[in-house]
């Protein structure tokens, strides 16, 4: 699976929109982008993947730039409840299930 | 949704002991896994199942064993526990995706400490 960069942390006030930055230069074309967060001591969280296509889903945004190269992930309007480690992961299309390596993450810490 | 229990939120077991960690999800996701999470070393596969009855090793299996007699229930078991084997334990299950790749979903986690 490709390398991901992420900004270790990340403040956001709450009520407005946490973007959320990922580099992953060296994904190919057959890997996805996928987005988990951990709120602490819980266990991870799916939030939203795509392969080319903006996508959106009832949690958040996912912006992937055309060259695929870099994501964001867009948390419209931040609660309190957003602070949380976000993980960005790319991950080969395989079909059949494969292991989920986490990087270092984001902290975003949502705050009033 | 996707709901993937695990049978103890916090357990706190002696050196030797024999350790049952249970996992199961209501979903009718035909993998699941077992993960260990440490802090700095993050997530690391300790055994996965395709099937009923299927078992793969992870990267860390040693020490470990794990058991699928029914499809939504995957255990893990220690069968000697030791210090080593503290750690936060994730329970994860997702649908194989043809042409895709699957989305685990992750249970709240057990959090084990071995005296």
């Amino acid at each position: 699976d490709a390398k991901t960069t992420q900004p270790t942390s990340m403040d956001c006030a709450e009520g407005r929109a946490a973007n959320l930055p990922c580099n992953h230069s060296t994904i190919s074309g057959n890997e996805y982008v996928y987005w988990y967060r951990q709120i602490h001591s819980q266990g991870p969280q799916y939030i939203i993947h795509g392969l080319k296509n903006n996508e959106t889903n009832e949690m958040a945004s996912l912006i992937i730039t055309e060259d695929r190269k870099s994501s964001t992930l867009i948390l419209p309007h931040a609660t309190l409840r957003d602070t949380a480690v976000y993980y960005c992961i790319v991950r080969f299309r395989t079909g059949t299930a494969s292991k989920l390596t986490f990087g270092t993450g984001t902290r975003l810490q949502v705050t009033l | 949704d996707v709901k993937v229990t695990q049978s103890s939120r916090y357990l706190v077991k002696r050196t030797g002991e024999k350790v049952f960690l249970e996992c199961v999800q209501d979903m009718d996701h035909e993998n699941m896994f077992w993960y260990r999470q440490d802090p700095g070393l993050g997530l690391r596969l300790i055994y996965f199942s395709y099937d009923v009855k299927m078992k793969e090793k992870g990267d860390i299996p040693e020490g470990y064993s794990v058991s699928r007699e029914k499809k939504e229930r995957f255990s893990l078991i220690l069968e000697s526990a030791s210090t080593n084997q503290t750690s936060m334990y994730l329970c994860a299950s997702s649908l194989p995706r043809q042409g895709g790749t699957d989305t685990q979903y992750f249970g709240p986690g057990t959090r084990l400490t071995v005296l």
